[in-house]
């Protein structure tokens, strides 16, 4: 298994400013994933961020928004740049699992509201 | 691209009664699906994971099926507590890439 904290658990924003969320893992892991939750819907990817490459974003997403850092291998950020209260969602962050079984792991996740 | 139902939206039961989560996909191609447990405002709980190979997995009070072929999981959940009440989430895992599905808000009555 894996445990992974974030920080920070919960924040409030003034619109047009930005925050980092930070991911921290317990174990070397090669891809860390980044998740938004939006209010009453389900999880939906933003990127996949390998350590050594560019993050991989999927459809909708874009680096300028949603810069991704991965310094090493048990960490990683996700930045969220000029905020819009559309941002406000709970981020998550996930790994797989080292046992090879694929069985993800989430942080407990970072609650923005975006005023 | 792959779609993940999950019916009902919301259930409510009293405690003690025995319960079915359903989850339905429309692309069979799937390395894995996994259930989790999500309390609100906050992450998700891995509760269960079953691999395409098998069939079935249990945890305690927790039975997850698979049924590949025709693209269903159920999570069956016995003798249901106060405490179970949370988001059962299912979550579809393909090459590269997991979905998730819509979520099943369980409320338990005491």
């Amino acid at each position: 298994s894996a445990v992974i904290s974030q920080k920070p658990s919960r924040d409030i924003c003034q619109r047009g400013t930005s925050l980092t969320i930070q991911c921290q893992v317990d174990s070397q892991v090669t891809m860390m994933f980044w998740y938004r939750q939006q209010p009453g819907q389900s999880l939906t990817l933003i990127a996949t961020a390998n350590q050594g490459s560019e993050a991989t974003y999927e459809s909708g997403f874009v680096i300028d928004k949603f810069p991704i850092s991965r310094p090493n291998l048990t960490f990683s950020t996700l930045t969220v740049s000029n905020m819009s209260p559309e941002d406000s969602s709970i981020y998550l962050c996930s790994v797989d699992g080292t046992s090879g079984s694929n069985e993800q792991y989430f942080g407990p996740g970072t609650r923005l509201t975006v005023t | 691209k792959q779609e993940v139902t999950q019916i009902p939206a919301a259930l409510s039961v009293p405690e003690g009664e025995n319960l079915v989560l359903n989850c339905s996909f429309t692309d069979s191609a799937i390395y894995n699906l996994q259930w989790f447990r999500q309390d609100p405002g906050k992450g998700l709980t891995s509760l269960l994971l079953i691999q395409s190979s098998q069939r079935e997995q249990t945890s305690g009070r927790l039975n997850a099926s698979l049924d590949k072929s025709s693209g269903r999981s159920t999570l069956y959940i016995a003798a249901s507590q106060p405490g179970d009440s949370a988001t059962y989430l299912c979550a579809v895992g393909g090459y590269q890439k997991v979905t998730f599905g819509t979520g099943t808000k369980l409320q338990v009555i005491p």
